[in-house]
């Protein structure tokens, strides 16, 4: 099947810099990617929808500003938490569909973002 | 976002013994996915059921699907410690996205 991968596994960062989590389709063309935040015990919520090319669509909600995502490529969507904070601490997972018109998205195994 | 609900939120049944848990939703949806989450992990896809569908079986798993009471289960039979784990439902409609509900914890008791 279809594999997504996600970079790093988890970071520790301190509080004011800036985070790069990158999502990766290894074995198919993504045009679509979504970007997911999981709190302990609850959930994934959507935070935005990255297509190829074209700017990210955002839930409400979610600052565009502080959560900065570039998908450049149909491989590669990038999600950078600007000047984090220890409320950033989270989960990250990125998913995405595939070229095949088909519903089934593909999950990669999550970030977990601790800031200090 | 938020479909609905899943009920149980959580449950702890012996290892052997089959296992139900409950989804319902709101809106229309083309399709209805089951995943599993083990703590801290990633996310697994177990199956997918399209609206059109009533029934899927893959392996121990059995989802129904009725799209009149906007509701869906998912059946684990004769389970073991490894399905210890969260089972999320969720529901895609016209635009793609999952909409996911709040998720069933299931401690399965060796």
């Amino acid at each position: 099947g279809a594999v997504v991968s996600q970079h790093p596994s988890w970071v520790i960062c301190k509080s004011g810099t800036s985070v790069k989590i990158e999502c990766r389709s290894l074995d198919f063309q993504a045009t679509t990617m979504f970007w997911y935040r999981q709190f302990p015990k609850q959930s994934l919520m959507l935070m935005a929808t990255s297509n190829e090319g074209s700017k990210a669509t955002y839930e409400q909600g979610v600052e565009k500003d502080k959560f900065l995502i570039n998908h450049a490529s149909l491989t590669l969507s990038t999600l950078t938490v600007t000047s984090a904070h220890p409320e950033d601490s989270s989960f990250y997972i990125c998913s995405a569909y595939g070229q095949w018109g088909d519903d089934e998205q593909f999950f990669g195994p999550g970030t977990r973002l601790t800031v200090l | 976002s938020q479909q609905g609900e899943e009920d149980p939120q959580a449950l702890s049944i012996q290892e052997g013994e089959n296992a139900t848990m409950n989804c319902s939703y709101k809106t229309s949806i083309n399709n209805l996915q089951w995943y599993r989450q083990n703590s801290g992990r990633g996310l697994v896809h177990l199956i997918l059921i399209r609206s059109n569908e009533r029934e899927k079986h893959s392996g121990r798993l059995r989802v129904t699907l009725d799209t009149s009471k906007k509701s869906s289960s998912l059946l684990i039979t004769a389970s073991r410690a490894a399905d210890t784990a969260s089972y999320f439902c969720a529901t895609s409609g016209s635009n793609y996205q999952l909409i996911w509900g709040a998720g069933t914890k299931l401690i399965i008791k060796p």
